[in-house]
Protein backbone atom coordinates (compact mmCIF):
# COMPACT_ATOMS: atom_id res chain seq x y z
CA UNK A 1 0.00 0.00 0.00
CA UNK A 2 1.13 3.88 -0.01
CA UNK A 3 1.87 5.65 2.95
CA UNK A 4 2.51 9.09 3.56
CA UNK A 5 3.06 10.38 7.29
CA UNK A 6 2.94 13.82 8.66
CA UNK A 7 3.26 14.90 12.14
CA UNK A 8 -0.62 15.67 13.36
CA UNK A 9 -0.23 19.06 15.07
CA UNK A 10 2.28 21.72 15.53
CA UNK A 11 2.48 25.01 17.19
CA UNK A 12 4.91 28.09 16.64
CA UNK A 13 5.65 31.33 17.55
CA UNK A 14 5.14 34.58 15.24
CA UNK A 15 8.63 35.57 13.06
CA UNK A 16 9.71 32.35 13.80
CA UNK A 17 10.61 29.67 11.51
CA UNK A 18 8.78 25.89 10.93
CA UNK A 19 9.37 23.11 9.75
CA UNK A 20 7.03 20.32 8.53
CA UNK A 21 8.25 16.78 8.36
CA UNK A 22 6.76 14.30 5.26
CA UNK A 23 7.99 11.03 5.30
CA UNK A 24 6.45 8.41 1.90
CA UNK A 25 6.24 4.92 1.00
CA UNK A 26 5.10 4.42 -2.28
CA UNK A 27 5.36 3.06 -5.33
CA UNK A 28 5.99 4.90 -8.77
CA UNK A 29 6.64 8.35 -7.27
CA UNK A 30 6.92 10.92 -9.80
CA UNK A 31 6.80 14.20 -7.70
CA UNK A 32 5.94 15.47 -4.58
CA UNK A 33 3.38 18.47 -3.85
CA UNK A 34 3.29 20.93 -0.56
CA UNK A 35 -0.30 22.17 -0.36
CA UNK A 36 -1.71 24.73 2.41
CA UNK A 37 -5.71 24.01 3.85
CA UNK A 38 -7.47 26.17 5.81
CA UNK A 39 -10.40 25.34 7.56
CA UNK A 40 -13.29 24.88 5.23
CA UNK A 41 -11.35 25.97 2.02
CA UNK A 42 -9.83 24.22 -0.70
CA UNK A 43 -5.92 23.54 -0.65
CA UNK A 44 -4.22 25.83 -2.47
CA UNK A 45 -0.28 24.74 -4.37
CA UNK A 46 2.28 25.78 -2.06
CA UNK A 47 5.42 23.88 -3.35
CA UNK A 48 6.61 21.12 -5.92
CA UNK A 49 10.06 19.21 -6.11
CA UNK A 50 10.58 16.02 -8.52
CA UNK A 51 14.48 15.77 -8.12
CA UNK A 52 16.31 16.31 -4.59
CA UNK A 53 17.38 19.28 -3.37
CA UNK A 54 15.54 22.39 -2.16
CA UNK A 55 12.95 24.67 -3.99
CA UNK A 56 12.64 28.20 -2.76
CA UNK A 57 9.72 30.25 -3.05
CA UNK A 58 9.65 33.42 -0.93
CA UNK A 59 8.66 32.82 2.59
CA UNK A 60 8.22 28.95 1.44
CA UNK A 61 11.13 26.24 1.03
CA UNK A 62 10.65 22.60 0.49
CA UNK A 63 13.22 19.97 0.22
CA UNK A 64 12.85 16.64 -1.06
CA UNK A 65 15.55 13.54 -0.63
CA UNK A 66 14.23 10.54 -2.44
CA UNK A 67 16.44 7.73 -1.77
CA UNK A 68 15.31 8.55 1.74
CA UNK A 69 11.51 8.99 1.19
CA UNK A 70 11.32 12.03 3.00
CA UNK A 71 10.49 15.45 2.62
CA UNK A 72 10.23 18.92 4.24
CA UNK A 73 8.69 22.18 4.08
CA UNK A 74 10.00 25.12 5.63
CA UNK A 75 8.20 28.32 6.96
CA UNK A 76 10.23 31.54 7.45
CA UNK A 77 9.05 34.56 9.02
CA UNK A 78 5.65 32.71 10.53
CA UNK A 79 2.71 35.27 10.29
CA UNK A 80 -0.54 34.80 11.96
CA UNK A 81 -2.38 33.75 8.79
CA UNK A 82 -0.04 30.49 8.30
CA UNK A 83 -1.83 28.95 11.10
CA UNK A 84 -3.83 26.29 8.15
CA UNK A 85 -3.33 22.51 7.95
CA UNK A 86 -0.67 21.93 5.36
CA UNK A 87 -0.62 18.31 2.98
CA UNK A 88 2.15 16.63 1.65
CA UNK A 89 1.34 15.08 -1.38
CA UNK A 90 3.07 12.23 -3.75
CA UNK A 91 1.97 12.09 -7.49
CA UNK A 92 1.75 8.05 -8.40
CA UNK A 93 1.98 7.42 -11.98
CA UNK A 94 -1.07 5.30 -13.17
CA UNK A 95 -2.08 3.73 -16.75
CA UNK A 96 1.64 3.09 -18.06
CA UNK A 97 2.08 6.76 -17.13
CA UNK A 98 -0.31 7.77 -18.69
CA UNK A 99 -2.20 9.61 -15.81
CA UNK A 100 -1.19 10.98 -12.68
CA UNK A 101 -2.47 10.51 -9.05
CA UNK A 102 -1.98 12.61 -6.36
CA UNK A 103 -2.36 10.55 -2.75
CA UNK A 104 -2.38 13.05 0.41
CA UNK A 105 -0.65 13.05 3.54
CA UNK A 106 -3.06 12.57 6.69
CA UNK A 107 -1.79 16.95 6.91
CA UNK A 108 -0.22 19.29 9.72
CA UNK A 109 -2.28 21.64 11.81
CA UNK A 110 -0.02 24.47 12.30
CA UNK A 111 -0.93 26.96 14.94
CA UNK A 112 0.60 30.21 14.97
CA UNK A 113 0.43 31.86 18.19
CA UNK A 114 1.36 35.63 18.64
CA UNK B 1 -9.23 33.34 -15.48
CA UNK B 2 -7.11 30.64 -12.86
CA UNK B 3 -10.14 29.41 -10.87
CA UNK B 4 -11.67 26.17 -10.38
CA UNK B 5 -15.88 27.03 -9.48
CA UNK B 6 -18.29 24.59 -7.74
CA UNK B 7 -21.57 25.23 -7.69
CA UNK B 8 -23.35 24.39 -5.07
CA UNK B 9 -21.61 25.96 -2.43
CA UNK B 10 -23.31 24.02 0.33
CA UNK B 11 -26.22 20.41 -0.21
CA UNK B 12 -28.45 19.30 2.17
CA UNK B 13 -30.31 15.80 0.37
CA UNK B 14 -31.83 13.27 1.30
CA UNK B 15 -31.00 9.59 0.89
CA UNK B 16 -33.56 9.63 -1.92
CA UNK B 17 -32.68 12.72 -3.89
CA UNK B 18 -31.05 13.01 -6.58
CA UNK B 19 -28.66 16.08 -6.69
CA UNK B 20 -26.10 17.00 -9.00
CA UNK B 21 -22.36 18.82 -7.91
CA UNK B 22 -21.03 21.20 -10.85
CA UNK B 23 -17.17 22.09 -11.58
CA UNK B 24 -16.04 24.72 -14.19
CA UNK B 25 -12.60 25.80 -14.88
CA UNK B 26 -11.28 28.05 -18.36
CA UNK B 27 -7.94 27.29 -17.86
CA UNK B 28 -7.23 25.21 -21.16
CA UNK B 29 -6.78 22.13 -18.37
CA UNK B 30 -8.16 18.65 -20.19
CA UNK B 31 -7.44 16.92 -16.57
CA UNK B 32 -10.03 17.41 -14.36
CA UNK B 33 -10.45 15.33 -10.83
CA UNK B 34 -13.15 14.69 -7.98
CA UNK B 35 -11.69 14.68 -4.46
CA UNK B 36 -13.67 13.61 -1.23
CA UNK B 37 -12.88 15.00 2.13
CA UNK B 38 -14.01 13.82 5.88
CA UNK B 39 -13.54 15.97 8.47
CA UNK B 40 -9.76 16.33 9.81
CA UNK B 41 -8.68 13.85 6.98
CA UNK B 42 -6.95 14.41 3.51
CA UNK B 43 -8.78 14.69 0.42
CA UNK B 44 -9.71 11.15 -1.56
CA UNK B 45 -9.13 10.28 -4.77
CA UNK B 46 -12.54 9.57 -6.52
CA UNK B 47 -12.10 9.70 -10.51
CA UNK B 48 -10.18 11.40 -12.88
CA UNK B 49 -10.97 12.42 -16.31
CA UNK B 50 -8.20 13.13 -19.38
CA UNK B 51 -9.41 14.81 -22.59
CA UNK B 52 -12.74 14.30 -21.14
CA UNK B 53 -12.59 10.67 -20.59
CA UNK B 54 -12.32 9.10 -17.64
CA UNK B 55 -9.25 7.61 -16.93
CA UNK B 56 -9.18 6.66 -12.81
CA UNK B 57 -12.40 5.40 -10.74
CA UNK B 58 -10.86 4.56 -7.38
CA UNK B 59 -13.66 1.58 -6.93
CA UNK B 60 -16.72 4.47 -5.92
CA UNK B 61 -19.59 3.47 -5.34
CA UNK B 62 -22.10 3.37 -8.54
CA UNK B 63 -24.27 6.20 -6.00
CA UNK B 64 -21.72 8.23 -7.42
CA UNK B 65 -21.96 8.83 -11.32
CA UNK B 66 -19.06 11.08 -12.85
CA UNK B 67 -19.60 13.37 -16.34
CA UNK B 68 -17.57 15.32 -17.87
CA UNK B 69 -19.67 17.01 -20.85
CA UNK B 70 -16.87 19.14 -22.38
CA UNK B 71 -13.65 20.31 -21.50
CA UNK B 72 -14.42 22.96 -18.94
CA UNK B 73 -16.94 20.69 -17.13
CA UNK B 74 -17.09 18.28 -14.64
CA UNK B 75 -20.33 16.87 -12.84
CA UNK B 76 -20.95 14.61 -10.19
CA UNK B 77 -24.09 13.37 -10.44
CA UNK B 78 -25.27 11.97 -6.84
CA UNK B 79 -28.36 9.36 -6.21
CA UNK B 80 -29.58 7.73 -3.02
CA UNK B 81 -26.76 9.04 -0.86
CA UNK B 82 -25.79 7.41 2.79
CA UNK B 83 -25.68 9.93 5.99
CA UNK B 84 -21.58 8.29 5.85
CA UNK B 85 -21.10 10.48 2.00
CA UNK B 86 -21.73 13.25 3.63
CA UNK B 87 -18.18 15.60 3.25
CA UNK B 88 -16.57 18.42 1.24
CA UNK B 89 -16.31 16.77 -2.61
CA UNK B 90 -13.62 19.23 -4.22
CA UNK B 91 -12.97 19.34 -7.55
CA UNK B 92 -9.15 20.18 -9.17
CA UNK B 93 -7.88 20.52 -12.82
CA UNK B 94 -4.90 20.49 -14.31
CA UNK B 95 -2.79 21.30 -17.71
CA UNK B 96 -2.51 17.69 -18.71
CA UNK B 97 -3.54 14.55 -16.53
CA UNK B 98 0.42 12.75 -17.19
CA UNK B 99 3.92 14.15 -17.36
CA UNK B 100 5.64 16.55 -15.11
CA UNK B 101 4.79 19.85 -13.54
CA UNK B 102 1.26 19.30 -12.94
CA UNK B 103 -0.17 21.12 -10.41
CA UNK B 104 -3.67 20.61 -9.52
CA UNK B 105 -5.66 23.38 -8.85
CA UNK B 106 -8.64 23.12 -6.71
CA UNK B 107 -11.92 24.66 -6.05
CA UNK B 108 -13.98 25.79 -3.12
CA UNK B 109 -15.56 22.61 -2.74
CA UNK B 110 -19.14 21.64 -1.86
CA UNK B 111 -20.21 20.86 1.67
CA UNK B 112 -22.37 17.69 1.56
CA UNK B 113 -25.02 16.56 4.16
CA UNK B 114 -26.82 13.53 3.75
CA UNK B 115 -29.99 13.31 5.97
Amino acid sequence: GQNIDQPTEMTATEGAIVQINCTYQTSGFNGLFWYQQHAGEAPTFLSYNVLDGLEEKGRFSSFLSRSKGYSYLLLKELQMKDSASYLCAVRLLRGGGATNKLIFGTGTLLAVQP
Amino acid sequence: DTEVTQTPKHLVMGMTNKKSLKCEQHMGHRAMYWYKQKAKKPPELMFVYSYEKLSINESVPSRFSPECPNSSLLNLHLHALQPEDSALYLCASSPRAGGHDNEQFFGPGTRLTVL
